[in-house]
């Protein structure tokens, strides 16, 4: 079973800085990698797949890379909105696809 | 527009049953395979079940197999999933979602979710 593990935990930024999140997978999973944002009481929305792909409708400050079991999700300059918790996900056969979640929170 | 609402949720003793709905609009939906996803309280996102587009095919997470039954009526554009055993570690919101033709496990769209509350 592939296991994903994100980090940091946690990520303290302001407005206008840049993020970067981990995730790295226990085996490779080639370029089967999603990312998700979810904010509070809302469904999570897909941002990413494919490692590198933005969804429909995502602002290009949101970019992936990565293949293998490495991966990065990088937010160029951080807007209000985008302050949320964000989750990888690997869209193998795996029955636990989800990493844990890396919350970005305001400083 | 595509849109995806969950029913069913409520409040439901250990052992009860549950079934949840999740209404289609907006796409073919025989064309896509479906999932529900569920988040219990102040936790991550946890895959649940998977459905093939035709729904010849079922998948399931161990926590749920033999308790949990996924469904889809092609012709009314719905999405079920029958809960029964329910335990208080089901408790979640659980939220259908729709996969991509070429990756069906990647959620392009997700329903609000319905909520599950397993006490007694």
């Amino acid at each position: 079973e592939i296991v994903l593990t994100q980090s940091p935990g946690t990520l303290s930024l302001s407005p206008g800085e840049g993020a970067t999140l981990s995730c790295r997978a226990s085996q490779s999973v080639s370029t089967d990698l999603a990312w998700y944002q979810q904010k509070p009481g809302q469904a999570p929305r897909l941002l990413i797949y494919g490692a590198s792909s933005r969804a429909t409708g995502i602002p290009d400050r949101f970019s992936g890379s990565g293949s293998g079991t490495d991966f990065i999700l990088t937010i160029g300059r951080l807007e209000p909105e985008d302050f949320a918790v964000y989750y990888c996900q690997q869209y193998g056969s795996s029955t636990r696809p989800f990493g844990q979640g890396t919350k970005v929170e305001i400083k | 527009e595509v849109q995806l609402l969950e029913s069913g949720g409520g409040l439901v003793q250990p052992g009860g049953s549950l079934r949840l709905s999740c209404a289609a609009s907006g796409f073919t939906f025989s064309r896509h395979a479906m999932s529900w996803v569920r988040q219990a309280p102040g936790k991550g996102l946890e895959w649940v079940s998977a459905i093939s587009n035709s729904g010849a095919n079922t998948y399931y997470a161990d926590s749920v197999r033999g308790r949990f039954t996924i469904s889809r009526d092609n012709s009314e554009n719905t999405l079920y999933l029958r809960l029964n055993s329910l335990r208080a570690e089901d408790t979640a919101v659980y939220y259908c979602a729709k996969g991509l033709i070429a990756a069906v496990r990647v959620y392009d769209y997700w329903g609000q979710g319905t909520l599950v509350t397993v006490s007694s």
